[in-house]
């Protein structure tokens, strides 16, 4: 019965590279959303996905910033030519469907050198 | 523009006593509630929710109150354990749409 998959749980990147972030989320789970928390923050909301489909991603930056949960495999957060302000904890989340609680995985830890 | 407030950063509370735990929105359409404790280094687990049809929802030691007129929910903990020592996030969406909405959490500490 595992729970929602992140990997990896800490990633260190120079400014100016790319990070990709992965998230599998709890078998049965469709729907896939992706947060982001700053140092003394709550988690701001970036985007939320369906299988092959991006349903909003109102809160992710237009720039940068990609995401996708293709049919095979785990959802993917791409960050681009990374900055030192995109240092934070990234986190995933699964839901079964809407209005259903949202499961989180544990994160992954992005430090920006 | 924060839509939802959790205006106190920390809470102490004695063992066996009851934590009290406030959270408060501004936009009226919210109409689903979660509350979520995290321990440091993992995410958020869920805890309890309300929809707005409701005013009260009780599991276990947990009781989560709704005041849809002052847009203000509350999660209260009795009696508190040392393990119950986390940050506790509300959220909230309007449905449909399904994006959630975080406060900023509330460090509380449970002293044995």
């Amino acid at each position: 019965n595992a729970g929602v998959m992140q990997n990896p749980r800490h990633l260190v990147r120079r400014r100016g590279q790319e990070a990709r972030l992965r998230c599998s989320p709890m078998k049965g789970h469709s729907h896939v959303y992706w947060y982001r928390q700053l140092p003394e923050e709550g988690l701001k909301f970036m985007v939320y996905l369906q299988k092959e489909n991006i349903i909003d991603e109102s809160g992710m930056p237009k720039e940068r910033f990609s995401a996708e949960f293709p049919k095979e495999g785990p959802s993917i957060l791409r960050i681009q030519q990374v900055v030192r302000g995109d240092s934070a904890a990234y986190f995933c989340a699964s839901s079964p469907g809407l209005e259903e609680p949202q499961h989180f995985g544990d994160g992954t830890r992005l430090s920006i050198l | 523009d924060q839509q939802v407030k959790q205006n106190s950063p920390s809470l102490s509370v004695q063992e066996g006593r009851i934590s009290i735990l406030n959270c408060d929105y501004t936009n009226s359409m919210f109409d689903y509630f979660l509350w979520y404790k995290k321990y440091p280094a993992e995410g958020p687990t869920f805890l309890i929710s309300i929809s707005s049809i409701k005013d009260k929802n009780e599991d276990g030691r947990f009781t989560v109150f709704l005041n849809k007129s002052a847009k203000h929910l509350s999660l209260h903990i009795v009696p508190s354990q040392p393990g119950d020592s986390a940050v506790y996030f509300c959220a909230a969406s309007a449905t449909p749409g399904n994006q959630f909405y975080f406060g900023t959490g509330t460090s509380l500490t449970v002293i044995p």
